[in-house]
């Protein structure tokens, strides 16, 4: 079965730096991957996704790569803010039929 | 539009007790699916339910169920309890939901539950 592994349970960096974290998958390419964003006691909400077929997409200060070849996602958030401090997540088709499988997360820390 | 929204937002229970918890997706949204997260094996699908029928299910125990009403509400039933039922369970909608849809999911703020 399909398995997720985010790298690093926790990130710290420093504000205006570039935080880079890492998504990695096990079988089979996935036809899409997603990221989310969890802030303690709410709910994932979503921020990109980006197909098997794309290389790179951007929104804003975050750009995600798909590598299927290193079966790798990384997803990095320039210029970052106290305020993109949060849990990151990764989520990619686990099944076939078509429920997500979530990675554990990354928790950023971003200080001033 | 209003998000997807999740009652109650806290319970406590103790163990044997069963426990219904209600989820309202965003209007429109045909897919709910539902989800336990817990900080050592974080978010785990429990189940996905699409025109009031159960479409997709995860590894639960039968002691999970779940269905959903002709409005697109959900409710999610878990009977006899254990300790290890505590947990943030989130449900989630999107229009159609499926595995060509390639869709995001939109979740709800959550229910903690704890079980004494």
């Amino acid at each position: 079965s399909q398995k997720i592994e985010q790298n690093s349970e926790a990130l710290n960096i420093q504000e205006g730096k570039t935080a880079t974290l890492t998504c990695n998958y096990t079988n089979y390419s996935p036809a899409y991957l997603q990221w989310y964003r969890q802030d303690p006691g709410r709910g994932p909400v979503f921020l990109l996704l980006i197909r098997e077929n794309e290389k790179e997409k951007r929104k804003e200060r975050l750009k995600v790569t798909f590598d299927t070849t290193l079966k790798q996602s990384l997803f990095h958030i320039t210029a970052s803010q106290p305020a993109d401090s949060a849990t990151y997540l990764c989520a990619l088709l686990g099944g076939s039929q078509g429920n997500l499988i979530f990675g554990k997360g990354t928790k950023l820390s971003v200080k001033p | 539009k209003a998000g997807v929204t999740q009652t109650p937002r806290y319970l406590i229970k103790t163990r044997g007790q069963q426990v219904t918890l209600s989820c309202s997706p965003i209007s429109g949204h045909r897919s709910v699916s539902w989800y336990q997260q817990t900080p050592g094996q974080g978010l785990q699908f429990l189940f996905e339910y699409f025109s009031e029928t159960q479409r997709n299910k995860g590894n639960f125990p039968g002691r999970f169920s779940g269905r959903q009403f002709s409005n697109s509400r959900s409710e999610m039933n878990v009977s006899t309890l254990e300790l290890g039922d505590s947990a943030l369970y989130l449900c989630a909608s999107s229009l159609r939901g499926g595995p060509l849809a390639q869709e995001t999911q939109y979740f709800g703020p959550g229910t903690r539950l704890l079980v004494l």
